[in-house]
């Protein structure tokens, strides 16, 4: 199995609102990313865990709260998102290793679109 | 810090005909590099990937690119496009040491394939 899975595919939120992405792989990978895409953009990195510890926060608002409860699971907790958050929220994931190439395998991301 | 520069936002190329789309590396040391392709509402899935070693590279659907020293280029080609070659593509460079886990994504080239 080499499938990243991300729920929902779509999610329209309000600005008070509190809801969680999801993202889920069974190939064993021990290191899973958040990225955050706009369109017509590049993704950019969020979040790294490895080894279900935060490895990389780049800096990225309170609003957003990561959370990897297991090897297989990451999430990703909004709340209170502005209109600018609007955006393709990708899901990563790779094995751990120093030295050498880790190929990030994508999940096919969740639409967010914040009102 | 390391980046890339992909040279041309939009490439329109005609089915069947080449299909050249740039990218040129900004490091001190060799780095690794990747292409990224992203069909429409979809995540990312990696075309190719220069390492270590032979620097022409041969990757998926056709595609081939090759690690230029010399020119810090690594241009993506085909030789024949289909329709079904249109997409977003993102030129990606990471440490070639350390845990790498950091991707650093070009702005992408959007190709058009016209029947």
């Amino acid at each position: 199995d080499t499938e990243v899975t991300q729920t929902p595919k779509h999610l329209v939120m309000g600005m008070t609102n509190k809801k969680s992405l999801k993202c889920e792989q069974h190939m064993g990978h021990r290191a899973m990313y958040w990225y955050k895409q706009k369109a017509k953009k590049p993704p950019e990195l969020m979040f790294v865990y490895s080894y279900e510890k935060l490895s990389i926060n780049e800096s990225v608002p309170s609003r957003f709260s990561p959370e990897c409860p297991n090897s297989s699971l990451l999430n990703l907790h909004l709340h209170a998102l502005q209109p600018e958050d609007s955006a393709l929220y990708l899901c990563a994931s790779s094995q751990v290793g120093s030295g050498g190439f880790n190929e990030q395998f994508f999940g096919p991301g969740t639409r967010l679109t914040v009102l | 810090a390391q980046s890339v520069t992909q040279l041309g936002s939009h490439v329109s190329v005609s089915e069947g005909a080449l299909v050249l789309l740039r990218c040129n590396y900004s490091s001190s040391v060799p780095p690794y590099l990747f292409w990224y392709v992203q069909y429409p509402n979809q995540g990312l899935q990696l075309l190719l990937k220069y390492t270590t070693g032979a620097t022409l590279v041969k990757g998926i659907n056709g595609f081939e690119a090759e690690f230029k020293k010399s020119e810090t280029s690594f241009h993506l080609t085909k030789p024949s496009a289909h329709m079904s070659d249109a997409a977003e593509y993102f030129c990606a460079v990471t440490d070639s040491g350390g845990s790498n886990y950091k991707l650093t994504f070009g702005k992408g080239t959007l190709l058009t394939v016209n029947p």
